[in-house]
């Protein structure tokens, strides 16, 4: 089956460690992108990649960062310098840019003790 | 710059009854639009999609959409409410450029009485 996964569904982590999460699709989709859901606050875009190699912030990037070393993949690292990192993270991904379709996957829920 | 607006946080209805969600948009141009569901822990699933080929948009288990561009809004409707309809709503806003980003509005829980 053609999906995106989100591994792993909980993540605890201790403050000041820096933790990465995993999104990969098996679509075929040029564009991926990563957000953080807080209750209340929607979706707000972290970061965003439209091409292998290649990735812009979005609105919330500060203490963030990705890489896009193969189509597949779209890892998003949270560092300590996040100052408040607990929340939903979901990965999407679409054929292309924003104008298509985005598919979703399971999300993945961070808490920081 | 484009946003959404989701008036309410939180709708209840009767099962059987009119589901109404509203979702107003600002855009410099003809956007395009979307409404996403969320069940409890999980990701969003698409639900319709307006691209301006027409107005009213039909999207998957009997959810539709009217784009009305004098109101700058897109609001969700469904005739008859069902229990699995609970769930969160978003409507999104894109503009219909090459690296336009989508931006998506609050919110609804929709919870649904027996």
């Amino acid at each position: 089956d053609g999906g995106i996964t989100q591994s792993p569904k909980y993540l605890f982590r201790k403050e000041g460690q820096n933790v990465t999460l995993s999104c990969e699709q098996n679509l075929n989709h040029d564009a991926m992108y990563w957000y953080r859901q807080d209750p209340g606050q929607g979706l707000r875009l972290i970061y965003y990649s439209q091409i292998v190699n290649d990735f812009q912030k979005g609105d919330i990037a500060e203490g963030y960062s990705v890489s896009r070393e193969k189509k597949e993949s779209f890892p998003l690292t949270v560092t300590s310098a996040q100052k408040n990192p607990t929340a939903f993270y979901l990965c999407a991904s679409s054929v292309q840019g924003t104008n298509d379709e985005q598919f979703f996957g399971p999300g993945t829920r961070l808490t920081v003790l | 710059a484009q946003s959404v607006t989701q008036l309410g946080s939180h709708v209840s209805v009767s099962e059987g009854a009119l589901v109404l969600l509203r979702c107003n948009y600002s855009s410099s141009v003809p956007p395009y639009l979307f409404w996403y569901v969320q069940y409890p822990n999980q990701g969003l699933q698409l639900l319709l999609k307006y691209t301006s080929a027409a107005t009213l948009v039909k999207g998957i288990n009997g959810f539709e959409a009217e784009f009305k561009k004098s109101e700058t809004s897109f609001h969700l409707t469904k005739p008859s409410a069902h229990m699995s309809d609970a769930a969160e709503y978003f409507c999104a806003v894109s503009d219909p450029g090459a690296n336009s980003k989508l931006t998506f509005g609050k919110g609804i829980t929709l919870s649904v009485r027996p």
